[in-house]
């Protein structure tokens, strides 16, 4: 299995270009999650999707967007990039939530700079 | 989340067990104690999770104290590869709750 992946792992944006991330899981999970990770700080959740076709908002929402057409992936786009949005993007899945008892399985990260 | 509390680093020589202190005093009787560890540069890596009793893994050990307001994560034998930042995770329980909420975590330094 190759667990959680990422696409691509490194990309350099001017601002107001747009973009697509993607992670692929191949563990059948049903939760899928996205967040960022600001030098010196911890993972803050932008979106995630509790199942195929779902999606809903985490911590830092805005400026992103996010699709699950496929149970296997998880989509997130910059429609207009801002250097605010520099950052680590860890992709995450799991088979039920940490609440009850289930661990997240995570990417290697993709590393976006915005000029 | 539960508020934990993790010393900002630690050192260990290679070899010996590392023990990795977390405080949870605010722990509800249902929250799962969680521990990751993101090693430079990489995703976060799942070590270990526990309720109420000592569990332990190929990994580690995770020591939960009675009252269960504090736990620490044993790496038995630490090699220059466990040099990492360790976060210890109290997830909220109840209702949907999707969230890890990494803090800053311990800095962990294996030194030959």
């Amino acid at each position: 299995n190759a667990g959680v992946t990422q696409t691509p792992k490194f990309r350099v944006l001017k601002t107001g270009q747009s973009m697509t991330l993607l992670c692929a899981q191949d563990m059948n999970h049903e939760y899928m999650y996205w967040y960022r990770q600001d030098p010196g700080m911890g993972l803050r959740l932008i979106h995630y999707s509790v199942g195929e076709g779902t999606t809903a908002k985490g911590e830092v929402p805005d400026g992103y967007n996010v699709s699950r057409l496929k149970k296997q992936n998880f989509l997130l786009g910059l429609e207009s990039a801002a250097p605010s949005q520099t950052s680590v993007y860890f992709c995450a899945s799991s088979y039920s939530i940490p609440a009850k008892d289930d661990e997240q399985f995570f990417g290697p990260g993709t590393r976006l700079t915005v000029l | 989340d539960a508020k934990t509390t993790q010393p900002t680093s630690m050192d260990c020589a290679e070899g010996r067990a590392a023990n990795l202190p977390c405080n949870h005093s605010t722990i509800s009787g249902n929250e799962y104690v969680y521990w990751y560890r993101q090693i430079h540069s990489q995703g976060p890596q799942y070590i270990i999770h526990g309720l109420k009793n000592n569990e332990t893994n190929e990994m580690a050990s995770l020591i939960i104290t009675e009252d269960r307001k504090s736990s620490t994560l044993i790496l038995p034998h630490a090699t220059l590869r466990d040099t990492a930042v360790y976060y210890c995770i109290v997830p909220t329980s109840g209702g949907s709750n999707y969230k890890l909420t990494f803090g800053k975590g311990t800095l962990l330094t294996v030194n030959p």
